[in-house]
């Protein structure tokens, strides 16, 4: 069965420290994956997926498919990055059926 | 764009009662919307796969008499909770798929849920 697992429920940092928020997953395909954020009070939201290779908002995941892991990267956490993050797969590349992991709370302190 | 609504955004009904929950996506039509779940403090967990004109696919363990979903326009999507019990008070949450800014990738874009609370 396809599962993501993000180990850290909360992550506290200082602002202009680095971030990592660990995502692994486990899937016999290959599979799609992506982070999505929630800011307070808002909706969830497409963060990046790792077959666009892109940097938003500073933020950058790789995929290790050896690791299967697909960890989200920050060099300097900024105030606003304060949210809450998911991790999810797809099994294929149509974005089908989304499968997410509990999420991870991020907290950056001024 | 891609902006996607859900109606109502709270809801308190009393145990028996059916409450239906309303998804739009307002400026894009969407072949495909999902239903999720959403328990306090957990992840989101898919409950079906609504599809315009044809039957929704549920996910294991999801009773389809309990929670009807109906697709009928590319831009409406339902989620009917009948006979409601207070273990169906969670966040409820819909998705539409639809392209991305570019037009080069689909990708799920998502409502602000439903919270319902089942007295």
């Amino acid at each position: 069965a396809q599962r993501v697992t993000q180990p850290e429920k909360l992550l506290s940092v200082f602002k202009g420290a680095p971030v990592e928020l660990k995502c692994n997953y486990s899937y016999s395909g290959s599979p799609e994956l992506f982070w999505y954020v929630q800011y307070s009070r808002q909706r969830l939201q497409l963060l990046l997926r790792h077959i666009s290779r892109e940097s938003i908002k500073g933020f950058t995941a790789d995929l290790n498919k050896g690791e299967t892991s697909f960890h989200l990267k920050k060099p300097f956490a900024q105030e606003e990055d304060s949210a809450m993050y998911y991790c999810a797969l797809s099994k294929s590349y149509n974005t089908d059926k989304l499968i997410f992991g509990t999420g991870t709370r991020l907290q950056v302190f001024p | 764009g891609a902006v996607v609504s859900q109606h109502p955004s709270w809801v308190i009904c009393k145990s028996g009662t059916s409450v239906k929950i309303e998804c739009r996506s307002l400026d894009f039509q969407a072949t495909t919307m999902f239903w999720y779940r959403q328990f306090p403090k957990q992840s989101l967990m898919l409950m079906a796969t609504s599809n315009e004109g044809s039957k929704a696919t549920y996910e294991q363990g999801v009773e389809k008499d309990k929670f009807l979903i109906n697709h009928a326009s590319l831009t409406l999507s339902t989620l009917t909770v009948t006979s409601a019990h207070p273990e169906d008070s969670s966040f409820y949450i819909c998705s539409a798929r639809g392209w991305d800014k570019r037009g080069t990738q689909e990708t799920q874009y998502f409502g602000p849920g439903t919270r319902l609370l089942v007295l």
